[in-house]
């Protein structure tokens, strides 16, 4: 069955240290990956995306990601942690079809608590 | 959020009553979507359509309907039938079903 996984509920980091929010995946193919944001009450924001190409992937607010495949993993990176940062993130992965519905599959989220 | 616009904020419900949210986006999107979202679940998706007068069910479609009958608007009913409506619900939409998605601000839905 095709998953997205994000292990840990919660990450807590201290502002001004590098953050990583982890995720794994499982999918038919090649995967295509996501990374959005959610803040309190509000609806998803867009953060980046791999398709193909560079390993490392850089989107908004200076986060960045790295797709591992043999580890079949793309974890959200930050060098250097705000406290605006705080937030609860989604890994996403689309789903393989023959129908190319375009599905996405989101992992459950994780907490990421930035304390100054 | 911008372009995606969803109202109520909050709607209040009682039990056996049916309720519609709206959702409408001025992006010039062919795809809408709406997903359930329940704290520790991530999102699941519930109906989505392609284009207008056209929509598919997600994963978690009974209790349910939608209609699209114009390109910029995409509301979803959440009937009595559906036992645990009490969610945050989010609209989205995208260029075309493959493409990145945007979100709306959400409703958030509790029945009383």
């Amino acid at each position: 069955a095709q998953s997205v996984a994000q292990p840990e509920d919660q990450v807590n980091v201290a502002e001004g240290n590098p953050l990583t929010v982890k995720c794994t995946y499982s999918v038919s193919g090649n995967p295509y990956l996501f990374w959005y944001v959610q803040y309190p009450n509000r609806g998803l924001q867009f953060l980046l995306k791999y398709i193909t190409g560079d390993n490392l992937v850089k989107g908004s607010y200076g986060f960045e990601a790295e797709f591992n495949k043999s580890q079949t993993s793309f974890h959200l990176k930050k060098p250097s942690a705000l406290v605006s940062d705080s937030a609860l993130y989604f890994c996403a992965v689309r789903v393989a079809d023959s129908s190319n519905t375009g599905k996405l599959i989101f992992g459950q989220g994780t907490t990421l608590q930035v304390k100054p | 959020d911008g372009g995606i616009t969803q109202s109520p904020k909050y709607l209040f419900r009682k039990e056996g009553q049916n309720v519609t949210l709206s959702c409408e986006q001025n992006l010039n999107h062919d795809a809408m979507y709406w997903y359930r979202q329940d704290p520790g679940q991530g999102l699941r998706l519930i109906y989505y359509s392609q284009i207008v007068n056209d929509f598919q069910k997600g994963d978690i479609a009974e209790g349910y309907s939608v209609s699209r009958e114009k390109k910029e608007s995409f509301p979803l009913t959440v009937t009595s039938a559906q036992k645990n409506p009490t969610a945050f619900y989010l609209c989205a939409s995208s260029i075309e079903l493959t493409g990145v998605r945007f979100f709306g601000p959400g409703t958030r839905l509790t029945v009383l």
